[in-house]
């Protein structure tokens, strides 16, 4: 399954197939990108993050992808299960500051 | 190894009321500090953040305060709660740099 960040908000996908959360950002001069998960009532967990000098990033079941010709930004996460359920945010920094932007986020559910 | 916590979890205020959230972070010196405010099914809105003590940026005119008293300790205050203060809010860390930032697990506050 795939979503378009903002505009699609929500994605199912079945247990077992892949899902791919996708993220666009608006500052060419962010530099550094990151995705967490949130669970409900949690605090985001941090997942896996990427440098703007990197195309492409793996994790232990997870890839994210940076597009920096078109500013996009998305996870892959392979053999999706039931614990992969939570809302993905994406996060980039702009300029030169500490401040993370988020996006308003991608909700998963994990069909058993 | 890291830790943050954040009390009290889930917190009922009346209007008017006075608050005082809590945020210590072990394990680590000289952290970057942030507040963050989540509404029900939106993103991360950054409050406050703070690089040292005593040092604290605002980024959105508000009911809110911040303050850094220790090193590691970051409190969040109001004297006057509105019903519009209602939210989830996030306390976070980072080291200096493009590092990822971690968030405590939260306070849930709802204001009658």
């Amino acid at each position: 399954g795939e979503s378009v960040g903002l505009h699609l908000p929500t994605l199912s996908v079945q247990e077992g197939d892949n899902s791919i959360i996708n993220c666009a950002y608006s500052n060419s001069a962010s530099d550094y990108f990151i995705w967490y998960k949130q669970e409900s009532g949690k605090g985001p967990q941090f997942i896996i993050d990427i440098r703007s000098n990197m195309d492409k990033r793996q994790g232990q079941r997870v890839t994210v992808l940076l597009n920096k010709t078109v500013k996009h930004l998305s996870l892959q996460i392979a053999a999706t299960q039931p614990g992969d359920s939570a809302v993905y945010f994406c996060a980039e920094i702009k300029g030169t500051g500490n401040q993370f932007y988020f996006g308003t986020g991608t909700s998963l559910t994990v069909i058993p | 190894s890291q830790t943050i916590h954040q009390w009290p979890a889930t917190l009922v205020q009346p209007v008017g009321s006075p608050l005082s959230l809590e945020c210590t972070v072990e394990g680590t010196s000289n952290p970057n500090l942030y507040w963050y405010r989540q509404a029900a099914g939106r993103g991360l809105q950054l409050l406050f953040y703070s690089v040292g003590i005593g040092q604290i940026s605002s980024e959105v005119p508000q009911n809110l305060s911040a303050s850094r008293p220790q090193d590691r300790q970051f409190i969040l205050s109001s004297k006057k709660l509105l019903l519009s203060d209602s939210g989830f809010y996030l306390c976070a860390w980072s080291l200096e740099g493009r590092r990822p930032q971690h968030f405590g697990d939260g306070t849930r506050l709802s204001i009658l």
